[in-house]
């Protein structure tokens, strides 16, 4: 199907374990992002990618590690994941960084125990 | 630092009542936009605005940017049950980054 999608919609783990989350467009569009979003903190930037091969820190990087070889695919590791990264996780593609809009994902919620 | 600062927070209203959420900063923006985001789905875009003073209406929605650039409102007519969600401002960030957020306008509206 069309769009962009991430896999797992769900996913509970445990602390200090990897979790991988995914996310794949079909647009070819040059940019894509990773936000989390928190009650209180609204959506935040966690990193972001210009093309294939390139990629950028956002507000909050710490902990998460992201990898762009295809221009299609974006996914977001957590090394160890820790209670605080629990949370809901959307991953965004753009034409452009700016003024073009974001479509985003349907999100993923991640549970820490 | 850009912020985007959101009022009001939560919104609970009636069907039919008016109702106008602000999206304000300190700092200038080249453009705007209005996302509605509903439980369990990411943020879809409504709207962008580029140029200071502009207004746009989407069926019951308007949408103004100020003339500084620094501020925007989204003006709701005759609320509707299926305009209940979340409601974010977001702003082109600083040299060309990725957006900047606002924290959002929870707006439920009951028949």
């Amino acid at each position: 199907d069309a769009g962009i999608t991430q896999s797992p919609r769900y996913k509970i783990t445990e602390t200090g374990r990897q979790v991988t989350l995914m996310c794949h467009q079909t647009w070819s569009h040059s940019y894509m992002f990773w936000y989390r979003q928190d009650l209180g903190h609204g959506l935040r930037l966690i990193y972001y990618s210009a093309a294939a091969d390139i990629t950028d820190k956002g507000e909050v990087p710490d902990g998460y590690v992201v990898s762009r070889s295809k221009t299609e695919n974006f996914p977001l590791t957590l090394e160890s994941a820790t209670r605080s990264q629990t949370s809901v996780y959307f991953c965004a593609s753009s034409d452009s960084p700016g003024t073009y809009e974001q479509y985003f994902g349907p999100g993923t919620r991640l549970t820490v125990t | 630092t850009q912020l985007l600062e959101q009022s009001p927070q939560f919104l609970s209203i009636q069907e039919g009542e008016n109702l106008t959420v602000y999206c304000n900063s300190s700092s200038v923006f080249s453009s705007l936009q209005w996302y509605r985001q509903e439980p369990g789905e990411g943020p879809v875009l409504l709207v962008t605005v580029v140029t200071g003073g502009e207004v746009k209406k989407l069926k019951r929605l308007t949408f103004q940017f100020g003339d500084a650039r620094k501020d925007s409102s989204l003006h709701i007519t005759a609320a509707q049950p299926g305009d209940t969600g979340l409601y974010l401002c977001a702003g082109d960030g600083q040299a060309g980054t990725a957006l900047i957020f606002g924290k959002g306008t929870t707006l439920s509206v009951s028949s």
